[in-house]
């Protein structure tokens, strides 16, 4: 069964902290994995998206990791801030089109003063 | 910077009533995906469009769910009559056109919808 699994559930940090957070996935075939930010009732923003090729990309802080072996990928925040308080998902694609996303259930980061 | 837009944005009724969820996209994209998000799950696609047809609803409930998208523009999901576990946020979103290429979808803000 394809599934995406995310750890830990919820995280609470220092702002100015570094954190890392977890995705492990069984999705076959696989096409790409992407990384979402999710504030409190609002929809899900792309953070990154990378194909099996690709092994890290960067969006300013944010800066994820694949290994397409392992099929596993970490999201990795530098610097904290209040405003990276949110829910990190985890979204893998079987197919090329990105269609047939399958989501995680997330984890839920809260970064405190 | 353009964005999903959605209505309403939050929506009580009681079950066995009717609800109709609206979807603007982003200008020029054409391919259109409802979701349905249970607090503390990631989103479940419930139905996808490319322009005006179909092409994915296999997790759509068609007894009491319905989605259309006449002009190939804006949507509409429709729930009658409401259930209590269709309590949950409804999320739209919209790429370029889904194609070879990974699309990046955006999101709208959601409709929280809560069956009492």
């Amino acid at each position: 069964k394809n599934q995406v699994e995310q750890s830990p559930q919820s995280l609470i940090i220092l702002e100015g902290k570094n954190c890392t957070l977890q995705c492990n996935y069984t999705v076959s075939p696989f096409s790409n994995l992407r990384w979402y930010k999710q504030d409190t009732g609002r929809g899900p923003v792309s953070l990154t998206i990378m194909t099996f090729s690709e092994n890290t990309k960067s969006n300013g802080r944010y800066t994820a990791t694949l290994d397409a072996d392992t099929k596993q990928s970490s999201l990795h925040i530098t610097a904290s801030q209040l405003s990276d308080s949110a829910s990190y998902i985890c979204v893998v694609s079987p197919n090329q089109a990105g269609t047939a996303l399958i989501f995680g259930k997330g984890t839920t980061l809260s970064v405190s003063s | 910077e353009a964005e999903v837009a959605q209505s309403p944005r939050y929506k009580i009724t009681e079950k066995s009533q009717a609800v109709a969820f609206w979807c603007d996209p982003i200008s020029g994209h054409a391919t259109l995906y409802w979701y349905r998000q249970i607090l503390g799950q990631g989103p479940e696609l419930l139905v996808q469009f490319q322009d005006e047809s179909v092409v994915d609803d296999s997790q759509l409930p068609k007894d009491r769910f319905s989605a259309e998208r006449l002009k190939g523009v804006d949507s509409t999901l429709k729930i009658q009559p409401a259930e209590l576990g269709d309590s949950a946020m409804y999320l739209c979103a919209s790429s370029l056109r889904a194609g070879f290429m990974p699309e990046t979808q955006y999101f709208g803000p959601g409709t929280r919808l809560l069956v009492l």
